[in-house]
């Protein structure tokens, strides 16, 4: 159980480009989606948390117009980097939360390589 | 001092060693604690979630988390290559589903066949 599927797994393309990056929870309902940024060799970067229905909150030094976060149900959430430039080539990772309490840990997606020319 | 120290590695050890992998950690408001193990270009897979202090087992993984001393553990029995990975502890004070979790920086690990 806990299933989280993200989607491209990896991405290139050109300078300008915009790309969208979706997360899906498959088997349990997410009210809380969590968006990771990960560079070579180091740890998971908080992005931003998504939360369905509403604006996302979006972590110190995280561009919101750059990186353009959509929790339109409980089950998707879509990240869409704005304009990528080089320096946007990275891992991205989402994970999600079940249940509304709390008391369970994030599960993650595969991950999305996005490398931009 | 960051939230969560961990030491990075990169750890070798032979097929069938004990492998241990520690985090401290400074706030004292973490009450939930986890170990992923990730792959390279894969996303963690969640191993062990653990609350507050105490011992959990799980086939040849057992997690141990002391609070008083802020130090949460990961040992590895009978290791094997598949093992080889790099393991993230995580922590989080979780009143609510919005909290943060804190990851640590990984430690990489290899078992040498």
């Amino acid at each position: 159980g806990a299933v989280v599927s993200q989607h491209p797994s990896w991405v290139i393309c050109k300078s300008g480009t915009s790309v969208k990056i979706e997360c899906r929870s498959l088997d349990f309902q997410a009210t809380t989606m969590f968006w990771y940024r990960q560079f070579p060799k180091q740890s998971l970067m908080l992005m931003a948390t998504s939360n369905e229905g509403s604006k996302a909150t979006y972590e110190q030094g995280v561009e919101k117009d750059k990186f353009l976060i959509n929790h339109a149900s409980l089950t998707l959430s879509t990240l869409t980097v704005t304009s990528a430039h080089p320096e946007d080539s990275s891992f991205y990772i989402c994970s999600a939360n079940p249940g509304i309490i709390g008391n369970q840990p994030q599960h993650f997606g595969d991950g999305t390589r996005l490398s931009i020319l | 001092q960051k939230e969560v120290e961990q030491d990075p590695g990169p750890l070798s050890v032979p097929e069938g060693a004990i492998v241990s992998l520690n985090c401290t950690y400074s706030n004292s408001a973490f009450q939930y604690f986890m170990w992923y193990r990730q792959y390279s270009r894969k996303g963690p897979e969640l191993l062990m979630y653990t609350y507050s202090s105490g011992n959990k087992e799980d086939g040849r993984f057992t997690a141990q988390v002391d609070k008083s001393s802020k130090y949460i553990s990961l040992f590895i029995r009978d290791s094997q290559p598949s093992d080889s990975a790099t393991y993230l502890c995580a922590m989080s004070a979780r009143k609510t589903s919005y909290d943060k979790v804190i990851f640590g920086p990984g430690t990489s690990l290899s078992v040498i066949p």
